[in-house]
């Protein structure tokens, strides 16, 4: 499968810490990007981050990619309760053709 | 709101009967993806059609079938229904061409098959 695996698949913080999550892809991308779901609901983009590039911010939020390991992150700083949810990345191998991961479920603790 | 509409928001149907979801994308965008997500499997990468012609197929089953009218709507067909078709469908869409854009994803569809 071409899918990406994120790890943790689960992760419970406190308010206020901070959340990590990766992400690990089979083969070669044009970019990686990520989302959010809160529960049941339509998935909401966050942050693209291209083959050519290594690191990108978004508010809280920054995204690692190393093309040499077919990896990225995603850093919540801060985090909040509002930040529960389920994360997850897509690569986009073949052009318009996205492939996502299993998902990282991340609670945030009030 | 992401500006994607879906219909219905909920279906629940027999086995072996056929639905037809529809899709509403953004104003402005030109690409439509669909998606299954269930639980065993994921989220699932279907089909994209980018102005009303298929563009990437991804994971469809024969028995399921789309296609993207003049108004840039999009409806997917699933037919010959099994239990195993129960998930959810999220239709996205995009400005689409030749740049990457990101996806603004519907509220989806809860197919059940009884």
């Amino acid at each position: 499968s071409q899918q990406g695996e994120e790890d943790p698949q689960a992760l419970s913080i406190q308010e206020g810490e901070n959340a990590t999550m990766n992400c690990s892809y089979k083969t070669s991308i044009n970019n990686l990007q990520w989302y959010r779901q809160n529960s049941g609901r339509g998935l909401v983009h966050l942050i693209l981050i291209r083959s050519n590039e290594r690191e990108k911010h978004s508010g809280r939020l920054r995204v690692t990619l190393d093309t040499s390991k077919k990896s990225s992150s995603l850093l919540i700083t801060a985090s909040r309760a509002a930040d529960t949810a389920s994360y997850f990345c897509a690569t986009d191998v073949a052009g318009n053709q996205f492939y996502f991961g299993t998902g990282t479920s991340l609670t945030v603790i009030p | 709101d992401s500006g994607v509409t879906q219909t219905p928001k909920h279906l629940i149907t027999a086995t072996g009967q056929r639905v037809t979801l529809r899709c509403s994308p953004r104003s402005g965008d030109l690409s439509v993806y669909w998606y299954q997500q269930s639980l065993d499997q994921g989220l699932q990468f279907l089909i994209q059609y980018y102005n009303g012609e298929e563009r990437a197929k991804g994971n469809i089953l024969e028995r399921f079938s789309a296609q993207q009218f003049p108004d840039l709507h999009s409806e997917l067909n699933l037919s010959s229904l099994e239990l195993g078709d129960s998930a959810l469908y999220f239709c996205a869409s995009s400005k689409g061409g030749v740049t990457v854009s990101e996806q603004y994803f519907g509220p989806g569809t809860r197919l059940t098959v009884t």
